[in-house]
């Protein structure tokens, strides 16, 4: 495909449980974002990986949230013990080095 | 205050209208001024953007970048109901992560 995609487009989970989210970025783009949107608002960046650099992971909200990301390819966002206000979409990005960001559909998230 | 303002709206119009967005800013070294606009349960996706000041014309659609007053905005001309969205500015220096605005609602109706 020639955009990023991400995975599940909704999830419905329970508090307390695990989640994981996907991303596939564009291929070729050295560059990845994660953002959450909540209903309403704008949106909050999480953590960004830039090629074999180390990830800035300065907008993670707490230690329940961490991500990876194999080489330029695929990444997960992990969210361990989810709250209700967990609740949001989640977008992922990509772009080469210094160009713009390519938006996927997000993962819409819903916790119980 | 938050390093990007925008007013979230929502904003409605008429078929036809001149539409015009807004963001402030607060960092002088942002370089980079984008546009996105996203539809309903869909990702943001980029409209226009500019670099450094002035005005940028693609369709109907027109960005300006006043540097001097820190105020971008972007004009729809000949507004259509197709053009109901959240637009959504963001803006950067260098390769530094893009900030966003929280974005403004945006209803053409018929």
């Amino acid at each position: 495909g020639a955009g990023v995609s991400q995975s599940p487009s909704n999830k419905v989970t329970e508090k307390g449980k695990d989640v994981e989210l996907r991303c596939d970025p564009i291929s070729g783009h050295t560059a990845l974002y994660w953002y959450r949107q909540r209903l309403g608002q704008g949106l909050e960046f999480l953590i960004y990986f830039q090629g074999n650099s180390a990830p800035d992971k300065s907008g993670l909200p707490s230690d329940r949230f961490s991500a990876e990301r194999t080489g330029e390819s695929v990444s997960t966002l992990t969210i361990q013990r989810t709250q209700q206000e967990d609740s949001a979409v989640y977008l992922c990005a990509s772009s080469l080095e210094t160009d713009f960001q390519y938006f996927g559909p997000g993962t819409r998230l819903t916790v119980l | 205050q938050k390093e990007v303002e925008q007013d979230p709206g929502p904003l409605s119009v008429p078929e036809g209208a001149i539409v015009s967005l807004n963001c402030t800013y607060s960092n002088s070294a942002f370089q980079y001024f984008m546009w996105y606009r996203q539809y309903s349960r869909k990702g943001p996706e980029l409209l226009m953007y500019t670099y450094s000041s002035g005005n940028k014309e693609d369709g109907r659609f027109t960005a300006q970048v006043d540097k001097s007053s820190k105020y971008i905005s972007l004009f729809i001309r000949d507004s259509q109901p197709s053009d109901s969205a959240t637009y959504l500015c963001a803006m950067r220096r260098g390769s530094y992560i893009p900030t966003f605005g929280r974005g403004t609602s945006l209803i053409v109706h018929p």
